[in-house]
């Protein structure tokens, strides 16, 4: 079992819709997640973090955090043709210093 | 404020060559990462230094990889000799705290992509 696993994708979804971007993770004691957005051919950008279990809304995005199903979603709403890319889940494990990623799902936003 | 620095963008070697890449960090920022992200897979960790200290290296060939951060602020990547699995493109990042807190936060920079012909 991958410590941090994502669906690979392609996610495909209708602009202006909302796309869900799901992760669940390993080590139950994983401490703080990490959404990044990757565009092709660049460094990976920070979207987010969560850390307490629930929701947390910053603009357009809500990261989603569940512990006792040790799953982490992002919701991106009226989602634009600029948000293609690959969306990497990363998560800091009970050892607290090293954060693991998983292998991102790529997003495509049809016009 | 700057961003993380790095160079060169792009590097290509033929197989058993040597190649270095070098990372700034934020100024101020005490923990520095090097990561490897091989095509269609997530940045995987092969260092971490806080300030000039190794706290985790446990993913780093060191058969063939190196690194140091002699003076806790810019680092160097080294692979002697390099093979072609190591194509892949080498993120440097870093974080303004210890790296155990939780609400740390890791900013990249542009990465070099090296191919290994």
């Amino acid at each position: 079992q991958k410590e941090v696993e994502q669906n690979s994708g392609p996610l495909s979804v209708p602009e202006g819709a909302i796309a869900s971007l799901n992760c669940t993770y390993s080590d139950r004691g994983s401490q703080s997640f990490f959404w990044y957005r990757q565009y092709s051919g660049k460094s990976p950008e920070l979207i987010m973090f969560i850390y307490s279990n629930g929701d947390k809304e910053d603009g357009r995005f809500t990261a989603q955090l569940n512990k006792a199903s040790q799953y982490v979603s992002l919701l991106i709403r009226d989602s634009q043709p600029s948000d293609s890319a690959t969306y990497l889940c990363a998560v800091r494990g009970s050892s607290a210093s090293k954060i693991i990623f998983g292998s991102g799902t790529r997003l495509s936003i049809r016009p | 404020e700057a961003g993380v620095a790095q160079s060169p963008r792009y590097k290509i070697i033929e197989k058993r060559q040597s190649v270095a890449f070098w990372c700034n960090p934020i100024s101020g920022h005490a923990t520095l990462y090097w990561y490897q992200q091989i095509l269609g897979q997530g940045p995987k960790l092969l260092i971490q230094f806080q300030n000039n200290g190794v706290v985790d290296d446990s993913q780093l060939p060191k058969d063939r990889f190196s690194a140091e951060r002699l003076k806790g602020v810019d680092s160097t990547l080294k692979i002697q000799p390099a093979k072609l699995e190591d194509s892949a493109v080498y993120l440097c990042a870093s974080s303004s705290r210890t790296g155990g807190s939780r609400t740390d936060t890791q900013y990249f920079g542009p990465g070099t992509r090296l191919t290994v012909l």
